[in-house]
């Protein structure tokens, strides 16, 4: 079974322009989250996902970000304009409904984002 | 006040001895707790998780909570050179679904 997939794996662009990270969650799973990871501020929540719904944006940093998923197995990150202070390792993690092992979230590989 | 603290590290250890790795949360209403492994380069990966107070053992990692004292830990028995990585600390509170992270801490084993 593929793990969390994610594009591209690294995005280098320049200031001002828009930036679109993708995200295939593990097929069955229920909720999909959004992390930014940087040196300074450590691993983030972004948004999360609960069967397609946004549960929670509230770490969203400004309205330059917007998150959609417009169905199961698809998600989509958007910077618009990005700016430098938005570099980071960007992951996308899945989870299924349960509890023990089950209750983990399941991490991409990230897209490390690199703005000019 | 960061809600998940944790020692940076970096933490060096021999090969074959015993990695301590500690984290604190402020949240009372925390119920579980989860440790990830990140490779430098790579995502977090799940290592261990514990709900219930006291010590749950997986081959050669030990989780122990205090929930008394909101503090979780991590022992890595006869460390490995493969163990360096840095490890984090993750803590959900109640019924929500989101998992808050401490910082890390950089583990060295030294071979």
């Amino acid at each position: 079974d593929a793990g969390v997939i994610q594009s591209p794996r690294h995005e280098v662009t320049e200031m001002g322009q828009e930036v679109t990270l993708r995200c295939k969650p593990i097929s069955g799973h229920d909720y999909l989250f959004w992390y930014r990871q940087t040196m300074m501020r450590g691993l983030e929540l972004l948004i999360y996902f609960n069967n397609n719904v946004p549960i929670d944006d509230s770490g969203m940093p400004e309205d330059r970000f917007s998150a959609k998923m417009p169905n199961a197995s698809f998600s989509t990150l958007k910077i618009q304009p990005s700016e430098p202070r938005d570099s980071a390792v960007y992951f996308c993690a899945s989870s299924p409904l349960g509890r023990g092992r089950a209750d983990t979230q399941y991490f991409g590989p990230g897209t490390r984002l690199t703005v000019l | 006040q960061k809600e998940v603290e944790q020692n940076s590290g970096p933490l060096s250890v021999p090969e074959g001895a015993i990695a301590s790795l500690n984290c604190t949360y402020s949240d009372r209403g925390s119920q579980s707790f989860f440790w990830y492994r990140q490779y430098s380069g790579k995502s977090p990966e799940l290592i261990m998780f514990i709900y219930s107070n006291g010590d749950k053992e997986d081959g050669r990692f030990t989780a122990q909570l205090n929930k008394a004292s909101q503090y979780v830990s991590l022992l890595i028995r006869d460390s490995q050179p493969s163990d360096s990585a840095t490890y984090l600390c993750a803590v959900r509170a109640g019924s929500a679904r989101q998992l808050t992270f401490g910082s890390g801490t950089q583990l060295t084993v030294l071979p």
